[in-house]
C-alpha cells in the first residue's frame, strides 16, 4: 500500500535561519507531488508541484524553493526564513484527477 | 478561471442535527470532485469523491452528489456527532491532476 511520510512534525526556527522539510512517498512510482501551506485559520495555498524528477512548478513568488532529487522525494527549502513563513506545511501526492490527493501529516513551522 | 466556493463557517450544530455544507465550482470540462476533512493538528484526509455527473460519494454517513447542472457538490450528513467537528474542504480535479480547493468550512458540533 502507498504511504507518505513528512517530517519533522513541528519546528521552531529563528528568523534568518535555513529550512529543509522533507516528504517521501512509498508504494507508488512517478507520483505528482505537491507542497501546500496553511496559515492559521486559513485555507490551503499551493506552493509547488512536481510531475517528475527535477521538474518543479512554482505557484506563487516567495521566500521558498522546492526540489525533487528522487522520484518519491520532495523537499521544501529556504535560505533565510521570514516571520511570514510560519504556518502548517502539507505535502501531498497523486496519480491522476480521479485518484485525488493523499496528504502527509504536516509540519507545524513557527518562525520566531 | 477555475475555482471552488464553499459556504463560510463556522457552522455550529447540536449533536444529531442535520448537516449541509454547500460547495459550488467553476470549471471547464468534466472534473472530479472531492471532500476532504481536517481534524485539529492533522493533515487532510479524503472523505469522499465523485468522478462523473450524478455520482454520489459516501463515507462515514456523509454523502455528496455531483450535480453538473448546478455545478454543485454539497456535503450532507443526517445526524452529526461531536467527533465530526473538523474543517471540511471541497475540491475539484481537472485533467492536470492538480486539485483546486475551497477555502474550508469549520464545523463545530456541540453535545
Amino acid at each position: 500500500s502507498q504511504t507518505i511520510h513528512q517530517w519533522p512534525a513541528t519546528l521552531v526556527q529563528p528568523v534568518g535561519s535555513p529550512l529543509s522539510l522533507e516528504c517521501t512517498v512509498e508504494g507508488t512510482s512517478n507520483p505528482n507531488l505537491y507542497w501546500y501551506r496553511q496559515a492559521a485559520g486559513r485555507g490551503l495555498q499551493l506552493l509547488f508541484y512536481s510531475v517528475g524528477i527535477g521538474q518543479i512548478s512554482s505557484e506563487v513568488p516567495q521566500n521558498l524553493s522546492a526540489s525533487r532529487p528522487q522520484d518519491r522525494q520532495f523537499i521544501l527549502s529556504s535560505k533565510k526564513l521570514l516571520l511570514s513563513d510560519s504556518g502548517f506545511y502539507l505535502c501531498a501526492w497523486s496519480l491522476d484527477r480521479v485518484y485525488g490527493y493523499t496528504f502527509g501529516s504536516g509540519t507545524r513551522l513557527t518562525v520566531v | 478561471g477555475n475555482s471552488v466556493t464553499q459556504m463560510e463557517g463556522p457552522v455550529t450544530l447540536s449533536e444529531e442535527a442535520f448537516l449541509t455544507i454547500n460547495c459550488t465550482y467553476t470549471a471547464t470540462g468534466y472534473p472530479s470532485l472531492f471532500w476532504y476533512v481536517q481534524y485539529p493538528g492533522e493533515g487532510l484526509q479524503l472523505l469522499l469523491k465523485a468522478t462523473k455527473a450524478d455520482d454520489k460519494g459516501s463515507n462515514k454517513g456523509f454523502e455528496a452528489t455531483y450535480r453538473k447542472e448546478t455545478t454543485s457538490f454539497h456535503l450532507e450528513k443526517g445526524s452529526v456527532q461531536v467527533s465530526d467537528s473538523a474543517v471540511y474542504f471541497c475540491a475539484w480535479g481537472g485533467n492536470t491532476g492538480k486539485l483546486i480547493f475551497g477555502q474550508g468550512t469549520t464545523l463545530q458540533v456541540k453535545p
